[in-house]
């Protein structure tokens, strides 16, 4: 079975500090994707990155970064300088062999002017 | 934007009355899913399709069916409608996340059990 967890139910941080939601996996699959999403207030969600179980590559993206590490299992997400527009759920995901697009439980990022 | 629609996008009924939500591609893509969002739990699937007529479920199918019978619209019903089935329903579509990394999601449908 697959299965991502999110720890951390919220997370609140003043602006410009560097913030990390974790996300870990697990799949017996050996071919797989992991996902990004944000939701903001608005409701919709946002594609940010995903990454395929081949390509172990840190990621960066203007203040973003993320980190994949197969040997724990983990697909981290950093925001450096947080802005207040930052602020909203982050939903890391999972999609195997069988095609079917597992969630982690959300993290809700406030970041306080 | 990928061509992916869902309605109503608002939805207010009773206990027990049956409601049908459509989800409507433009893509041609193999895959559609219906997922729901509720705090606390993420994003949980419920039903999902790979192909015309072909579906199966997800980890919270119960109260739920789908149906596909063209490949560009894909119907969640609830059959008679509880006060838990109050929640976010989304839509996504992909012709093969595997494949081409690649996942649309719909704006999602609100609906409310009173």
């Amino acid at each position: 079975a697959q299965k991502v967890t999110q720890a951390q139910t919220e997370i609140s941080v003043v602006e410009k500090e560097d913030v990390t939601l974790d996300c870990v996996y697990e799949t017996r699959d050996t071919t797989y994707y992991l996902f990004w999403y944000k939701q903001p207030p608005s409701g919709e969600l946002v594609f940010l990155i995903r990454r395929n179980s081949f390509d172990e590559q840190n990621e960066i993206s203007g203040r973003y970064s993320w980190n994949f590490q197969k040997s724990t299992s983990s697909f981290n997400f950093t925001i450096t300088a947080s802005q207040v527009v930052d602020s909203a759920v982050y939903f890391c995901a999972l999609i195997g062999g069988a095609q079917k697009l597992v969630f982690g439980q959300g993290t809700r990022l406030t970041i306080n002017p | 934007d990928a061509g992916i629609t869902q309605s109503p996008r608002h939805k207010v009924t009773e206990t027990g009355t049956p409601v049908t939500l459509r989800c409507h591609q433009t893509e041609n893509h193999r895959y559609m899913y219906w997922y729901r969002q509720d705090p606390g739990h993420g994003l949980r699937l419920i039903h999902y399709s790979y192909g015309v007529k072909d579906t199966d479920k997800g980890e919270v199918s119960d109260g739920y069916s789908v149906s596909r019978s063209k490949t560009e619209d894909f119907l969640l019903t609830l059959e008679s409608a509880t006060s838990s089935q109050t929640s976010v329903y989304f839509c996504a579509i992909s012709e093969s996340v595997l494949q081409t990394g690649e996942l649309f999601f719909g704006e999602g449908s609100r609906l409310t059990v009173l």
